[in-house]
């Protein structure tokens, strides 16, 4: 199965911060990547696929890049709905493995 | 906009088998695959396994032995069954929509909005 770490763990921001979080996979998924954002007891929500491209509805100020086995969410210009848990996952092989979950809390 | 419901018991008892199904409107099981989602309470998220109209299914193999994912066309729904479960299937339960090909069938852009299930005697 192909192994799915997130760094940090959790990361303390304000309003206004641009914070990035990493996703690193244990072999290559090409670009098979997403990224989900998660609040208390609701389901997650589709932020980026494809690595780098944006779902729609969702705020430009997301992004995501990489290929490989590294990858990046960025959040530019935090905003108070934003404080959340951040997801990564791959669709390369069958497992469809997500990462352990990035918590951004208000510093 | 397509919807999923997710419904079943909230309490299992041990070495029973775990069932839930997914009720889905505003869009048709006749395309796209389906999957379920797991959390535990606290915990990340963990994919259980996929089903495409025609019957084809994948499944997690640390639960292959274990889970059945079926679907319902007619009545535009699919289900899922655990079986011989255990304090460890203890979870909130997320039906979820994938992509309309095989590449992108665990890439989810539609979800319920989950169904805790306890595992206790």
């Amino acid at each position: 199965d192909i192994q799915m770490t997130q760094s940090p763990s959790t990361l303390s921001a304000s309003i206004g911060d641009t914070v990035t979080i990493t996703c690193r996979a244990s072999q290559s998924i090409t670009k098979w990547l997403a990224w989900y954002q998660q609040k208390p007891g609701r389901a997650p929500n589709l932020l980026i696929y494809m690595a780098s491209s944006l779902q729609s509805g969702v705020p430009s100020r997301f992004s995501g890049s990489g290929s490989g086995t590294e990858f990046t969410l960025t959040i530019s210009a935090l905003q108070p709905d934003d404080f959340a848990t951040y997801y990564c996952q791959q669709y390369a092989s069958d497992a469809g493995t997500f990462g352990q979950g990035t918590k951004v809390e208000i510093k | 906009q397509v919807h999923l419901q997710e419904s079943g018991p909230g309490l299992v008892r041990p070495s029973e088998t775990l069932s839930l199904s997914c009720s889905v409107s505003g869009g048709s099981v006749s395309t796209n695959y389906w999957s379920w989602v797991r959390q535990p309470p606290g915990k990340g998220l963990e994919w259980l396994g996929y089903i495409y109209h025609t019957g084809n299914t994948n499944y997690n193999p640390s639960l292959k032995s274990r889970l059945t994912i079926s679907i319902d066309t007619s009545k535009n729904h699919f289900s899922l069954n655990l079986t011989s479960a255990t304090a460890a299937d203890t979870a909130l339960y997320f039906c979820a929509r994938g992509g309309d090909l095989k590449v992108t069938s665990r890439l989810f852009d539609s979800w319920g909005q989950g169904t805790l299930v306890t595992v206790s005697s």
